[in-house]
């Protein structure tokens, strides 16, 4: 069973940064990794799917990069609106698998 | 646009089995393109899938709710279920059903999640 591990669980950050969210697989998962950005009391909401691609009405200051074993997540300028948890989640041989999610707050 | 709800009893009592059904409006339950799946999230902790179904009644579980999870499908209804027997208090949750688009591999339309609460 894959595990997925991401890092740092909790970031602080300001409105206008630059911020990189990491996730390691257990082995390699090829480009089968997507990011969920969840509000409090809400369905997560899918951001990027195989690693780099942004999903339909994303915003384009939401990045992904990586395959293998570790991929990140990148906003490349925060919003008010972005200060949420995100998950990342693998996919392999039907089983999928999430991160422990990062809670990115306000500094 | 896909919609799912989830439905189903928000208390249940420990040992006893927890089920749930979620209801897909806005596209066809029989659509080649996606499975359907169940996603768990206790209060205050991450996400977890719990599993998933093809409209053909093909199932995929989590291994490690494995021998206590059954995902069903009854297309005539465009529902598909969820059984989690054994309950204890550690499968308090709130629990969403969503669109697994086959392709992507994504999760991509989720119901708004029902919180089961397992007390006696």
């Amino acid at each position: 069973e894959i595990q997925m591990t991401q890092s740092p669980s909790t970031l602080s950050a300001s409105v206008g940064d630059r911020v990189t969210i990491t996730c390691r697989a257990s082995q390699s998962i090829s480009s089968w990794l997507a990011w969920y950005q969840q509000k409090p009391g809400k369905a997560p909401k899918v951001l990027i799917y195989k690693a780099s691609s942004l999903q339909s009405g994303v915003p384009s200051r939401f990045s992904g990069s990586g395959s293998g074993t570790e991929f990140t997540l990148t906003i490349s300028s925060l919003q008010p609106d972005d200060f949420a948890t995100y998950y990342c989640q693998q996919y392999d041989s039907f089983l999928f698998t999430f991160g422990q999610g990062t809670k990115l707050e306000i500094k | 646009q896909l919609q799912l709800q989830e439905s189903g009893p928000g208390l249940v009592k420990p040992s006893e089995t927890l089920s749930l059904t979620c209801t897909v409006s806005g596209g066809s339950i029989s659509s080649r393109s996606y499975y359907w799946g169940w996603i768990r999230q206790p209060p205050g902790k991450g996400l977890e899938w719990i599993g998933s179904i093809y409209y053909s009644g093909s199932t995929y579980y989590n291994p490690s709710l494995k021998s206590r999870v059954t995902i069903s499908v009854d297309t005539s209804k465009s529902q598909f279920s969820l059984k989690l027997s054994s309950v204890t208090a550690a499968d308090t949750a709130v629990y969403y059903c969503a669109s697994q688009e086959y392709s992507f591999a994504i999760l991509d339309y989720w119901g708004q999640g029902t919180p089961v609460t397992v007390s006696s």
